[in-house]
């Protein structure tokens, strides 16, 4: 596969649940990061990662755990949720941190807490 | 708190006819990007600019960055149904991640 790979595409789940969402990417990119996507706001930067170490953490609430295993998988761990985090979960990747370098999109997971 | 502020928020047209889209900013960036998003998609790369005055075409797409590096324009010129979709600028200062405006929704009829 080539490309930024989501899964699942949609997820549904309770407050007191927990679930994990899964980012990979095959271009050997070193950058990857969390967007949160929400009706009439802009993306919102969550997390960035360079090289497995995070670089930035945009005072997101402590129910979202990101975790970079090696440079091709990021995860972002949800624990009781709320129904304001529901949005459009999207991961990214880039050759290095800063913008010069294009990003490359997967095509998000759909979340919705109830 | 750095912004981008994009407009129109929303515009509709008919095939074959021009348009301008904005990006504006009261910051100086290092580099502006635009990307296209389609329903259920995430957004994709259209172009890259970095230096003051800068200009790229992407076919019938011409893009623009602001010679004090703080806004952009993309003009479509005789546009296609296919154009339709979430127009996104982003931008970004040395060494930081990018940041979004909240996007021009474009529909373009046939």
């Amino acid at each position: 596969e080539t490309g930024v790979t989501q899964t699942p595409r949609h997820l549904v789940m309770g407050m007191t649940n927990k679930k994990s969402l899964k980012c990979e990417q095959h271009l050997g990119h070193n950058a990857m990061y969390w967007y949160k996507q929400s009706a009439k706001k802009p993306l919102e930067l969550m997390f960035v990662y360079s090289l497995e170490e995070r670089v930035e953490n945009n005072s997101v609430p402590s129910r979202f755990s990101p975790e970079c295993p090696n440079s091709s998988h990021l995860f972002l761990h949800l624990h009781t949720l709320q129904p304001e985090d529901s949005a459009l979960y999207l991961c990214a990747s880039s050759q290095a941190t800063g913008g010069y370098y294009g990003y490359t999109f997967g095509s998000g997971t759909r979340l919705t807490v109830v | 708190t750095q912004l981008l502020e994009q407009s129109p928020q929303f515009l509709s047209i008919q095939e074959g006819e021009n348009l301008t889209v904005y990006c504006n900013s009261s910051s100086v960036f290092s580099s502006l990007q635009w990307y296209r998003q389609e329903p259920g998609e995430g957004p994709v790369l259209l172009v890259t600019v970095v230096t003051g005055g800068e200009v790229k075409k992407l076919k019938r797409l011409t893009f623009q960055f602001g010679d004090a590096r703080k806004d952009s324009s993309l003009h479509i010129t005789a546009a296609q149904p296919g154009d339709t979709g979430l127009y996104l600028c982003a931008a970004n200062q040395a060494g930081t991640a990018l940041i979004f405006g909240k996007g021009t929704t474009l529909s373009v009829s046939s």
